[in-house]
């Protein structure tokens, strides 16, 4: 049973940045593809960048490079995605997600970040 | 990016009635195309991948069909779980992208 599990909500002001994980378990970590995916309200589901774990390879949307740096710790079975210069806007529940490089069919419970002055 | 539009946006239907959600691409996807269902409060969860193939575990009375721009996913016999918000995904070109979502609801 794989299982994808992250860390808490989150609330920071606008300038700063944040760090979510997400834990896999039940899988073999180092033959997996982890993709981010974030909820915005009002904005649908927005596809964010993927990691492979193996090869530590990364690929980001247009619109995230630069605003989003994934990593790993394999000897933690854990991924972490950093989001910066957080803007009001930024609002969203943030989901990791594997399975497949393209869709998938694991995800995380999704991490509340909430941007607030 | 691609775009993706879903038609509709809304669709009220009963248990036991037969729905379509309709899924355009603003370019051809050829058949790489993936289905969710969302229900409030937690995650999407993957219905079909590459235009018609069902997940493993999803009730067959979820079909999905279409190549190109244009894609449809047919429930039949709804059921009282099947009351959620739906999404098309293309994953011809990165980035990949969602379309909007279909919200079915109870009439």
């Amino acid at each position: 049973q794989v299982q994808l599990v992250q860390s808490g909500a989150e609330v920071k002001r606008p300038g700063a940045s944040v760090k979510v994980s997400c834990r896999t378990s039940g899988y073999g970590i180092n033959n997996e593809h982890f993709s981010w995916v974030r909820q915005a309200a009002g904005h649908g589901l927005e596809w964010m960048g993927w990691m492979n774990l193996q090869t530590g390879n990364t690929a980001y949307a247009d619109r995230f490079q630069g605003k989003v740096t994934l990593t790993r710790d394999a000897s933690r079975n854990t991924v972490f995605m950093e989001l910066s210069s957080l803007r009001f806007e930024d609002t969203a529940v943030y989901y990791c997600a594997s399975g497949g490089m393209y869709n998938w069919k694991f995800w995380g419970q999704g991490t509340l970040v909430i941007v607030s002055s | 990016d691609i775009h993706l539009t879903q038609s509709p946006s809304t669709l009220s239907a009963s248990v036991g009635d037969s729905v379509a959600i309709t899924c355009r691409a603003s370019q051809s996807v050829d058949t790489w195309l993936a289905w969710y269902q969302q229900k409030s409060g937690t995650p999407p969860k993957l219905l079909i991948y590459k235009a018609s193939s069902l997940e493993s575990g999803v009730p067959s009375r979820f079909r999905a069909s279409g190549s190109g721009t244009e894609f449809t996913l047919a429930i039949t016999n709804l059921q009282p779980d099947d009351f959620a918000t739906y999404y098309c995904q293309q994953y011809h070109k990165s980035p990949w992208t969602f379309g909007q979502g279909t919200n079915v609801e109870i009439k």
